[in-house]
């Protein structure tokens, strides 16, 4: 079965700092790893995923993540936060490859960016 | 492509009565999965429905049901409703889950639900 922990329930930064959000992952097998945003009173958007192949991932609106096997996580980051980054991020894993697979939600973090 | 799409958006009921919302996926996708939001317990998996077919479950009561129909739009259904099923309700849609595809879910934006 495959779980997600985000470390930090609410992250503040300033604006212009980094942003960095933590994700722990734990699957018995290859995991595929995403992480989303989800502004007030919305959906939730993809940022980005990792599936296979190169662990540094690239996603919309600057943000990026890498996939540390050894480390089981796929942290978040921004290097200059902006105002409109202020959201809930969500990490999920889902278990690559299954047909049955569901995909497993982290708790979330609130991101706040201080002016 | 149109996103996915979630009706009503917005619904107020009282405890006991039953509840019915819709879900219209992004053309072409072929699953849909349903997850309940609260504050409480975070984003939780309902039911995953492919081709028709309930594919996956989680740990709810039976009064929590769903269906699929053959254009790929999904309902779910809520009976005798508690002050505890207050919540964001959201949609999601993939591609056809083939075995060895990334399973990625674009999600809808939700139905809030207030149960009085």
């Amino acid at each position: 079965a495959q779980s997600v922990t985000q470390l930090g329930s609410h992250v503040s930064v300033s604006e212009g700092a980094l942003v960095l959000l933590r994700c722990n992952y734990s699957s018995s097998v290859p995991p595929y790893l995403f992480w989303y945003v989800q502004y007030p009173n919305q959906g939730l958007q993809l940022l980005l995923k990792y599936t296979t192949g190169a662990t540094l991932v690239k996603g919309i609106n600057g943000f990026e993540a890498e996939f540390k096997k050894s480390e089981t996580s796929f942290h978040l980051t921004k290097p200059s936060a902006h105002m409109s980054d202020a959201a809930e991020y969500f990490c999920a894993v889902s278990a690559g490859g299954r047909r049955d697979n569901d995909m497993r939600f982290g708790a979330g973090t609130r991101l706040t960016v201080k002016p | 492509k149109a996103g996915v799409t979630q009706t009503p958006r917005y619904l107020i009921k009282t405890r006991g009565q039953q509840v019915t919302l819709s879900c219209s996926p992004i053309s072409g996708h072929r699953s849909v999965s349903w997850y309940q939001q609260t504050p409480g317990q975070g984003l939780q998996f309902l039911f995953e429905y492919f081709s028709e077919t309930q594919r996956n479950k989680g740990n709810f009561p039976g009064r929590f049901s769903g269906r699929q129909f053959s254009n790929s739009r999904s309902e779910m259904n809520v009976s005798t409703l508690e002050l505890g099923d207050s919540a964001l309700y959201l949609c999601a849609s993939s591609p056809t889950p083939d075995r060895g595809r990334q399973k990625t879910q674009y999600f809808g934006p939700g139905t809030r639900l207030l149960v009085l």
